[in-house]
């Protein structure tokens, strides 16, 4: 399995670009990189999921590098709903899913 | 389309009680199922993953014991509750047999064991 490490916190303010980086230096062929979100007293919620390269959607973007050995999640124009714990995972189907201590993302107006 | 419910969402148990925490999956069929549990304040701890019937993977040891009687249905038990398992507990599932696919999690339930 993949063990994952991310920056324990990070504070940012309104309206700035957020880049969580995630380093997994052990990442297997198979893994998939893949960000949850999670707020408190709630589950972990997807964000965004990726091979390689970079995957956008409506909420953030998704930096890999060709070595797999990392990614960086990108939030633009944060909001101060946007303060929530962020996990990055690297896995694959029918393994188990380990979470790790998250980043707590602080956003300030 | 696929439905995760979980309950009950808090209880108080006191030390050295059972406990049984259901969780089911409805709009799926042979789903990779997972429970999880957080303390106050850390990160998410995963304690069993079920990848069919009959199949848990345990991965911390402890006093909690899982079981999937059926497809779609995981129960989280104990014999006897410690203060220590005191905490948010989320059931999780995943399609199986899929590489690119994320995990959809029920609404917890908050433990208080007294």
């Amino acid at each position: 399995l993949a063990k994952t490490t991310q920056p324990i916190s990070m504070d940012s303010y309104e309206g700035q670009e957020v880049n969580i980086t995630c380093s997994h230096n052990n990442i297997a062929t198979n893994d998939y990189i893949t960000w949850y979100q999670q707020f408190p007293s709630q589950g972990p919620r997807f964000i965004i999921q990726g091979y390689k390269t970079k995957v956008t959607n409506e909420v953030a973007s998704l930096f890999i590098p060709a070595d797999r050995k990392s990614s960086t999640l990108s939030l633009p124009r944060v909001s101060l709903s946007d303060t929530a714990v962020y996990y990055c995972l690297a896995n694959q189907a029918g393994t188990a899913l380990i979470f790790g201590k998250g980043t707590t993302l602080s956003v300030s107006s | 389309s696929q439905t995760i419910h979980q309950w009950p969402a808090t209880l108080v148990q006191p030390v050295g009680s059972p406990l049984s925490l259901e969780c089911t999956v409805e709009g799926t069929s042979n789903p990779n199922l997972y429970w999880y549990r957080q303390a106050a304040g850390r990160g998410l701890q995963l304690l069993f993953y079920s990848v069919g019937i009959g199949q848990i993977s345990s991965e911390v040891p402890q006093n909690l014991s899982a079981s999937r009687p059926q497809d779609r249905q995981f129960i989280l038990s104990s014999k006897k509750l410690l203060l220590s398992d005191s905490g948010f507990y989320l059931c999780a599932w995943m399609p199986g047999g899929r590489v690119n696919t994320e995990a959809f999690f029920g609404q917890g339930t908050r433990l208080t064991v007294v």
